[in-house]
C-alpha cells in the first residue's frame, strides 16, 4: 500500500512569489491535513479537508488556502510569499477522525 | 488554549535500557492522544493512538498510557535500539479533530 506522497521535495521561491504544494494520501483516506514545521517553532496545524470541504483551519492568514479533489488529493497554496514561511510543510492523511494520520515525508519550501 | 509539553527535550541512553517519555497537557476534554516518531529531514511515522476512552495501547517495545484526569501520558520503549534514535512527537487531538503538539524529545540511544 502506497503512503502518503507529497510534491515537490523541495520548493525554492522568492518573496512575493506563490508557491503551490501538493499532497496524495493513502487510498481510502479522505480526510488530508497540512501543517507547517518551522525552525524552533514545532508542528503548527494549518488547514483540514475532508470529502472535499475545509473542515478547520489553525491560526494562519488567508494567504495561506487550498482545495481536496475529487480524488481526495489535495494542494496548499500560499500566496505572496514571506522570509517567515520558509519550513517544512507536511501533509497527513486518516481514514477518519478517530483513525491516526499517516505523513508523508514533506514539502521543504526556503523562501530567498 | 491546550498546551501540549514533553519533557525531557533530549534523551541519552546506552542501549538496551528501558525508557520513559514524558508528554502532558494542559485540559484534560482530549479526543485522542498520538504519539509519532520523527527522522530528520523527514515526515512523521504514526506509533501509537490512545482513544480518550482508553488507558493504554501497545505496539511491540513500545506502550503508551494515557491518564486524562492528570493530563499525562508515556510512551514506554522497552529494550533500546540504536534504531530508535529519533525525536518523538506527542499531539493531544482536540474536539475539532485538530492535533496539538509538542515540542518533542530528542532521543539518542548509544551503541
Amino acid at each position: 500500500e502506497a503512503g502518503v506522497t507529497q510534491s515537490p521535495t523541495h520548493l525554492i521561491k522568492t518573496r512575493g512569489q506563490q508557491a503551490t504544494l501538493r499532497c496524495s494520501p493513502i487510498s481510502g483516506h479522505t480526510s488530508v491535513y497540512w501543517y507547517q514545521q518551522a525552525l524552533g517553532l514545532g508542528l503548527q496545524f494549518l488547514l483540514w479537508y475532508d470529502e472535499g470541504e475545509e473542515r478547520n483551519r489553525g491560526n494562519f492568514p488567508p494567504r495561506f488556502s487550498g482545495r481536496q479533489f475529487p480524488n481526495y488529493s489535495s494542494e496548499l497554496n500560499v500566496n505572496a510569499l514571506e522570509l517567515e514561511d520558509s519550513a517544512l510543510y507536511l501533509c497527513a492523511s486518516s481514514g477518519g477522525t478517530n483513525q491516526p494520520q499517516h505523513f508523508g515525508d514533506g514539502t521543504r519550501l526556503s523562501i530567498l | 488554549k491546550q498546551e501540549v509539553t514533553q519533557i525531557p527535550a533530549a534523551l541519552s541512553v546506552p542501549e538496551g535500557e528501558n525508557l520513559v517519555l514524558n508528554c502532558s497537557f494542559t485540559d484534560s476534554a482530549i479526543y485522542n492522544l498520538q504519539w509519532f516518531r520523527q527522522d530528520p529531514g523527514k515526515g512523521l511515522t504514526s506509533l501509537l493512538l490512545i482513544q480518550s476512552s482508553q488507558r493504554e495501547q501497545t505496539s511491540g517495545r513500545l506502550n503508551a498510557s494515557l491518564d486524562k484526569s492528570s493530563g499525562r501520558s508515556t510512551l514506554y520503549i522497552a529494550a533500546s535500539q540504536p534504531g530508535d534514535s529519533a525525536t518523538y512527537l506527542c499531539a493531544v487531538g482536540d474536539s475539532n479533530y485538530q492535533l496539538i503538539w509538542g515540542a518533542g524529545t530528542k532521543l539518542i540511544i548509544k551503541p
